[in-house]
């Protein structure tokens, strides 16, 4: 069945760098995405990543794969406090399921 | 386009109430999520549907719980009876089938008194 697993707590200073990792199931995973929830809000999707690549930079954004571990991670450069929020990964295999989400806590 | 739109935003009821949840799709999607968040089970996909058509609805707690598509672009899930064990932030989703790339409503607080 599908499960996907992230660490619940992430705190880092401001200006470092965060790494979000992800553990997910389901090899047949078409896509895999990351989405950023701020308090009182929906979910916003940040950035994905096709199960056929291995990295994706966006910005301060970037992603990588290991589909032979079914490992996902999520790096943010120069984290900033308007990143604090929770992130969530979710894979899609004609349904989306997410992870229970990291809250990202940045401290000036 | 103006975003996935759900309807309330927040919905206060006594137990025992129907209550409809509402949601519209972003023009073009195919494919549309309900997720209930509460903080114990975070985000649960309650059902999802293509094309009009739901594909999975193991997720809907029990016969209480029902979703339709009356057309290509609005959703609804209803609750009746409701109870306070409902008390959760539905949110909906669409996306197109071939990416799955969903967007979501800014979702509805329900709370069940």
């Amino acid at each position: 069945g599908e499960d996907v697993e992230q660490s619940l707590f992430l705190s880092v200073r401001e200006g470092d760098s965060s790494v979000i990792n992800c553990t997910y199931t389901d090899s047949s995973s078409t896509y895999l995405y990351w989405y950023k929830q701020e308090p009182g809000a929906g979910l916003q999707l940040l950035t994905y990543i096709f199960s056929n690549m291995d990295m994706k930079q966006d910005q301060r954004l970037t992603v990588l794969l290991n589909k032979k571990d079914k490992h996902l991670s999520l790096r943010i450069a120069d984290t900033q406090t308007g990143d604090s929020a929770i992130y969530f990964c979710a894979e899609y295999t004609g349904k989306l399921i997410f992870g229970q989400g990291t809250t990202l806590q940045v401290k000036p | 386009d103006a975003g996935v739109i759900q309807s309330p935003r927040h919905e206060v009821t006594e137990m025992g109430q129907e209550v409809t949840l509402r949601c519209k799709l972003i023009s073009g999607h195919n494919s549309l999520f309900w997720y209930r968040q509460t903080m114990m089970r975070g985000l649960e996909l309650l059902i999802y549907f293509n094309n009009n058509v739901p594909i999975d609805d193991s997720g809907m707690p029990e016969d209480r719980f029902s979703a339709k598509m009356p057309n290509a672009s609005f959703s609804t899930l209803k609750i009746q009876p409701s109870e306070p064990r409902d008390s959760a932030v539905y949110f909906c989703a669409s996306s197109s089938s071939s990416t799955g790339r969903a967007f979501f409503g800014q979702g509805t607080r329900l709370t069940v008194v």
